[in-house]
């Protein structure tokens, strides 16, 4: 099946913790998105790659790290900076040279920080 | 940046009734496109639509390009169609605050 696998779907860490939040596609699709959602709200961008061993920062990058070895994989990183880690991440990917840019998601993994 | 704007921000309707959600966005884009976020938190791709109308059964959408604007109609809603309605424009793929949608039964 093509798609879009993020991993795990629940997380639990401590304060002061790093964690890597894995989100994986098949889709051959050259661009990938990390957002963050808080409960009630909307999708925040944290970073976002158009192409391998490439990535800008989004709206709210502080406390965050990603990189991007390969194009099916875009792991993200939540570091001890973060100042309020807990939250639901979901992670996206579109083509970029290609007509349909449509993009997908993955299902999410929930991230709670005690 | 892109700025996008969804309205109205609540909508309570009887289960059977139509709606018309907004979205309007600042800039011209290449991609839009609508989501439904169910309770689980999933995103599920309803219409990729940068422009013209597309149906989808009891939903459809219709972006003005020119206009800077996007509409997503639903029709004789169900209380399965309740949820949080999301538009996303632009090559970051910036996403409005949602629309939460209440169809009561």
């Amino acid at each position: 099946d093509g798609g879009i696998t993020q991993s795990p779907k629940y997380l639990f860490r401590k304060e002061g913790q790093n964690v890597t939040l894995s989100c994986e596609q098949n889709l051959n699709h050259d661009a990938m998105y990390w957002y963050r959602q808080d409960p009630g709200q909307g999708l925040r961008l944290i970073y976002y790659s158009q192409i391998v061993n490439d990535f800008q920062k989004g709206d709210i990058a502080e406390g965050y790290s990603v990189s991007r070895e390969k194009k099916e994989s875009f792991p993200l990183t939540v570091t001890s900076a973060q100042k309020n880690p807990t939250a639901f991440y979901l992670c996206a990917s579109t083509g970029v040279y290609t007509v349909n840019t449509e993009a997908f998601f993955g299902q999410g993994t929930r991230l709670t920080v005690v | 940046g892109i700025q996008v704007e969804q309205s109205p921000p609540d909508l309570i309707l009887q289960e059977g009734a139509n709606s018309t959600l907004r979205c309007n966005f600042s800039d011209s884009v290449n991609n839009l496109q609508w989501f439904h976020q169910n309770p689980w938190g999933q995103l599920i791709n309803l219409f990729y639509i940068p422009s013209g109308t597309k149906q989808n059964g009891r939903l459809s959408a219709t972006t003005v390009a020119t206009e800077r604007y996007s509409l997503l109609y639903i029709s004789s809603s169900q209380t399965t169609d309740s949820g949080v309605y999301f538009c996303a424009a632009g090559n970051k793929l910036v996403f409005g605050a949602g629309t939460i949608l209440r169809v009561k039964s």
